[in-house]
């Protein structure tokens, strides 16, 4: 079956650096996109890993190891605004579907 | 910014009967897509669509569910006699086809059903 594990929840304070993790066995990869969801509202799109290696976009980075089958999402200088659900997300297979992870709850304090 | 356009935004039904969620996708779009996401659990993909045909479909996405594409703007989903299980948020989403950048997600309809 195709799986994509996180950790279910990560906290954090103001100005702080986290870092969320991955790890997936899918089949049809192309890459992991990561999405933020705010209180069950539409996941919003964040970051796309299609080659291994880093991607910065402004205070949110992602990496990608494509044989480790591993990813994360780095989040920079937190904010309250942060405090959200993230989910990885493989993207491919016939339809360019998206497989969801188990999502992380990331809370962000004072 | 283009946007989908998902309609009711909350729908509460009795258990047993058929319900309709429409979606509007960006209208350049060429693939559309449904997830389903029960309250607390993680975005599950239920089928998607192309070329005016089911491209694919997941488990979950049994012979109560169906999906149309009545007119060149709407995007349909059915679910006939609907149960208790089918609690969710269902979000509709649309793809240019050209990688993940061009997807987009609406902001769901939220499905009770009593």
């Amino acid at each position: 079956g195709q799986s994509l594990e996180q950790p279910s929840e990560v906290t954090a304070v103001e100005g702080a650096i986290v870092q969320i993790n991955c790890t997936y066995q899918t089949s049809g990869f192309y890459g992991l996109s990561w999405y933020q969801q705010h209180d069950g509202g539409a996941p919003t799109f964040l970051s796309y890993n299609a080659l291994d290696g880093l991607e910065e976009t402004g205070r949110f980075s992602s990496f990608l190891s494509r044989s480790d089958s591993y990813g994360y999402l780095l989040l920079q200088e937190l904010q309250m605004k942060d405090s959200a659900s993230y989910f990885c997300a493989s993207y491919g297979g016939a339809t360019n579907k998206l497989i969801f992870g188990t999502g992380t709850l990331l809370a962000v304090q004072p | 910014e283009p946007e989908v356009t998902q309609t009711p935004s909350h729908q509460v039904t009795q258990m047993g009967q058929e319900v309709i969620l429409r979606c509007v996708p960006i209208s350049n779009h060429l693939y559309f897509y449904w997830y389903r996401q029960i309250l607390g659990q993680k975005v599950e993909f239920l089928v998607s669509f192309y070329n005016n045909e089911i491209s694919e479909k997941s488990e979950i996405f049994d012979d109560q569910f169906s999906v149309e594409r009545p007119d060149g703007s709407n995007f349909t989903l059915k679910i006939r006699s609907t149960k208790l299980e089918d609690s969710a948020m269902y979000f509709c989403a649309s793809s240019d086809g050209q990688g993940a950048y061009g997807y987009t997600f609406g902001s769901g309809t939220r499905l009770t059903v009593v």
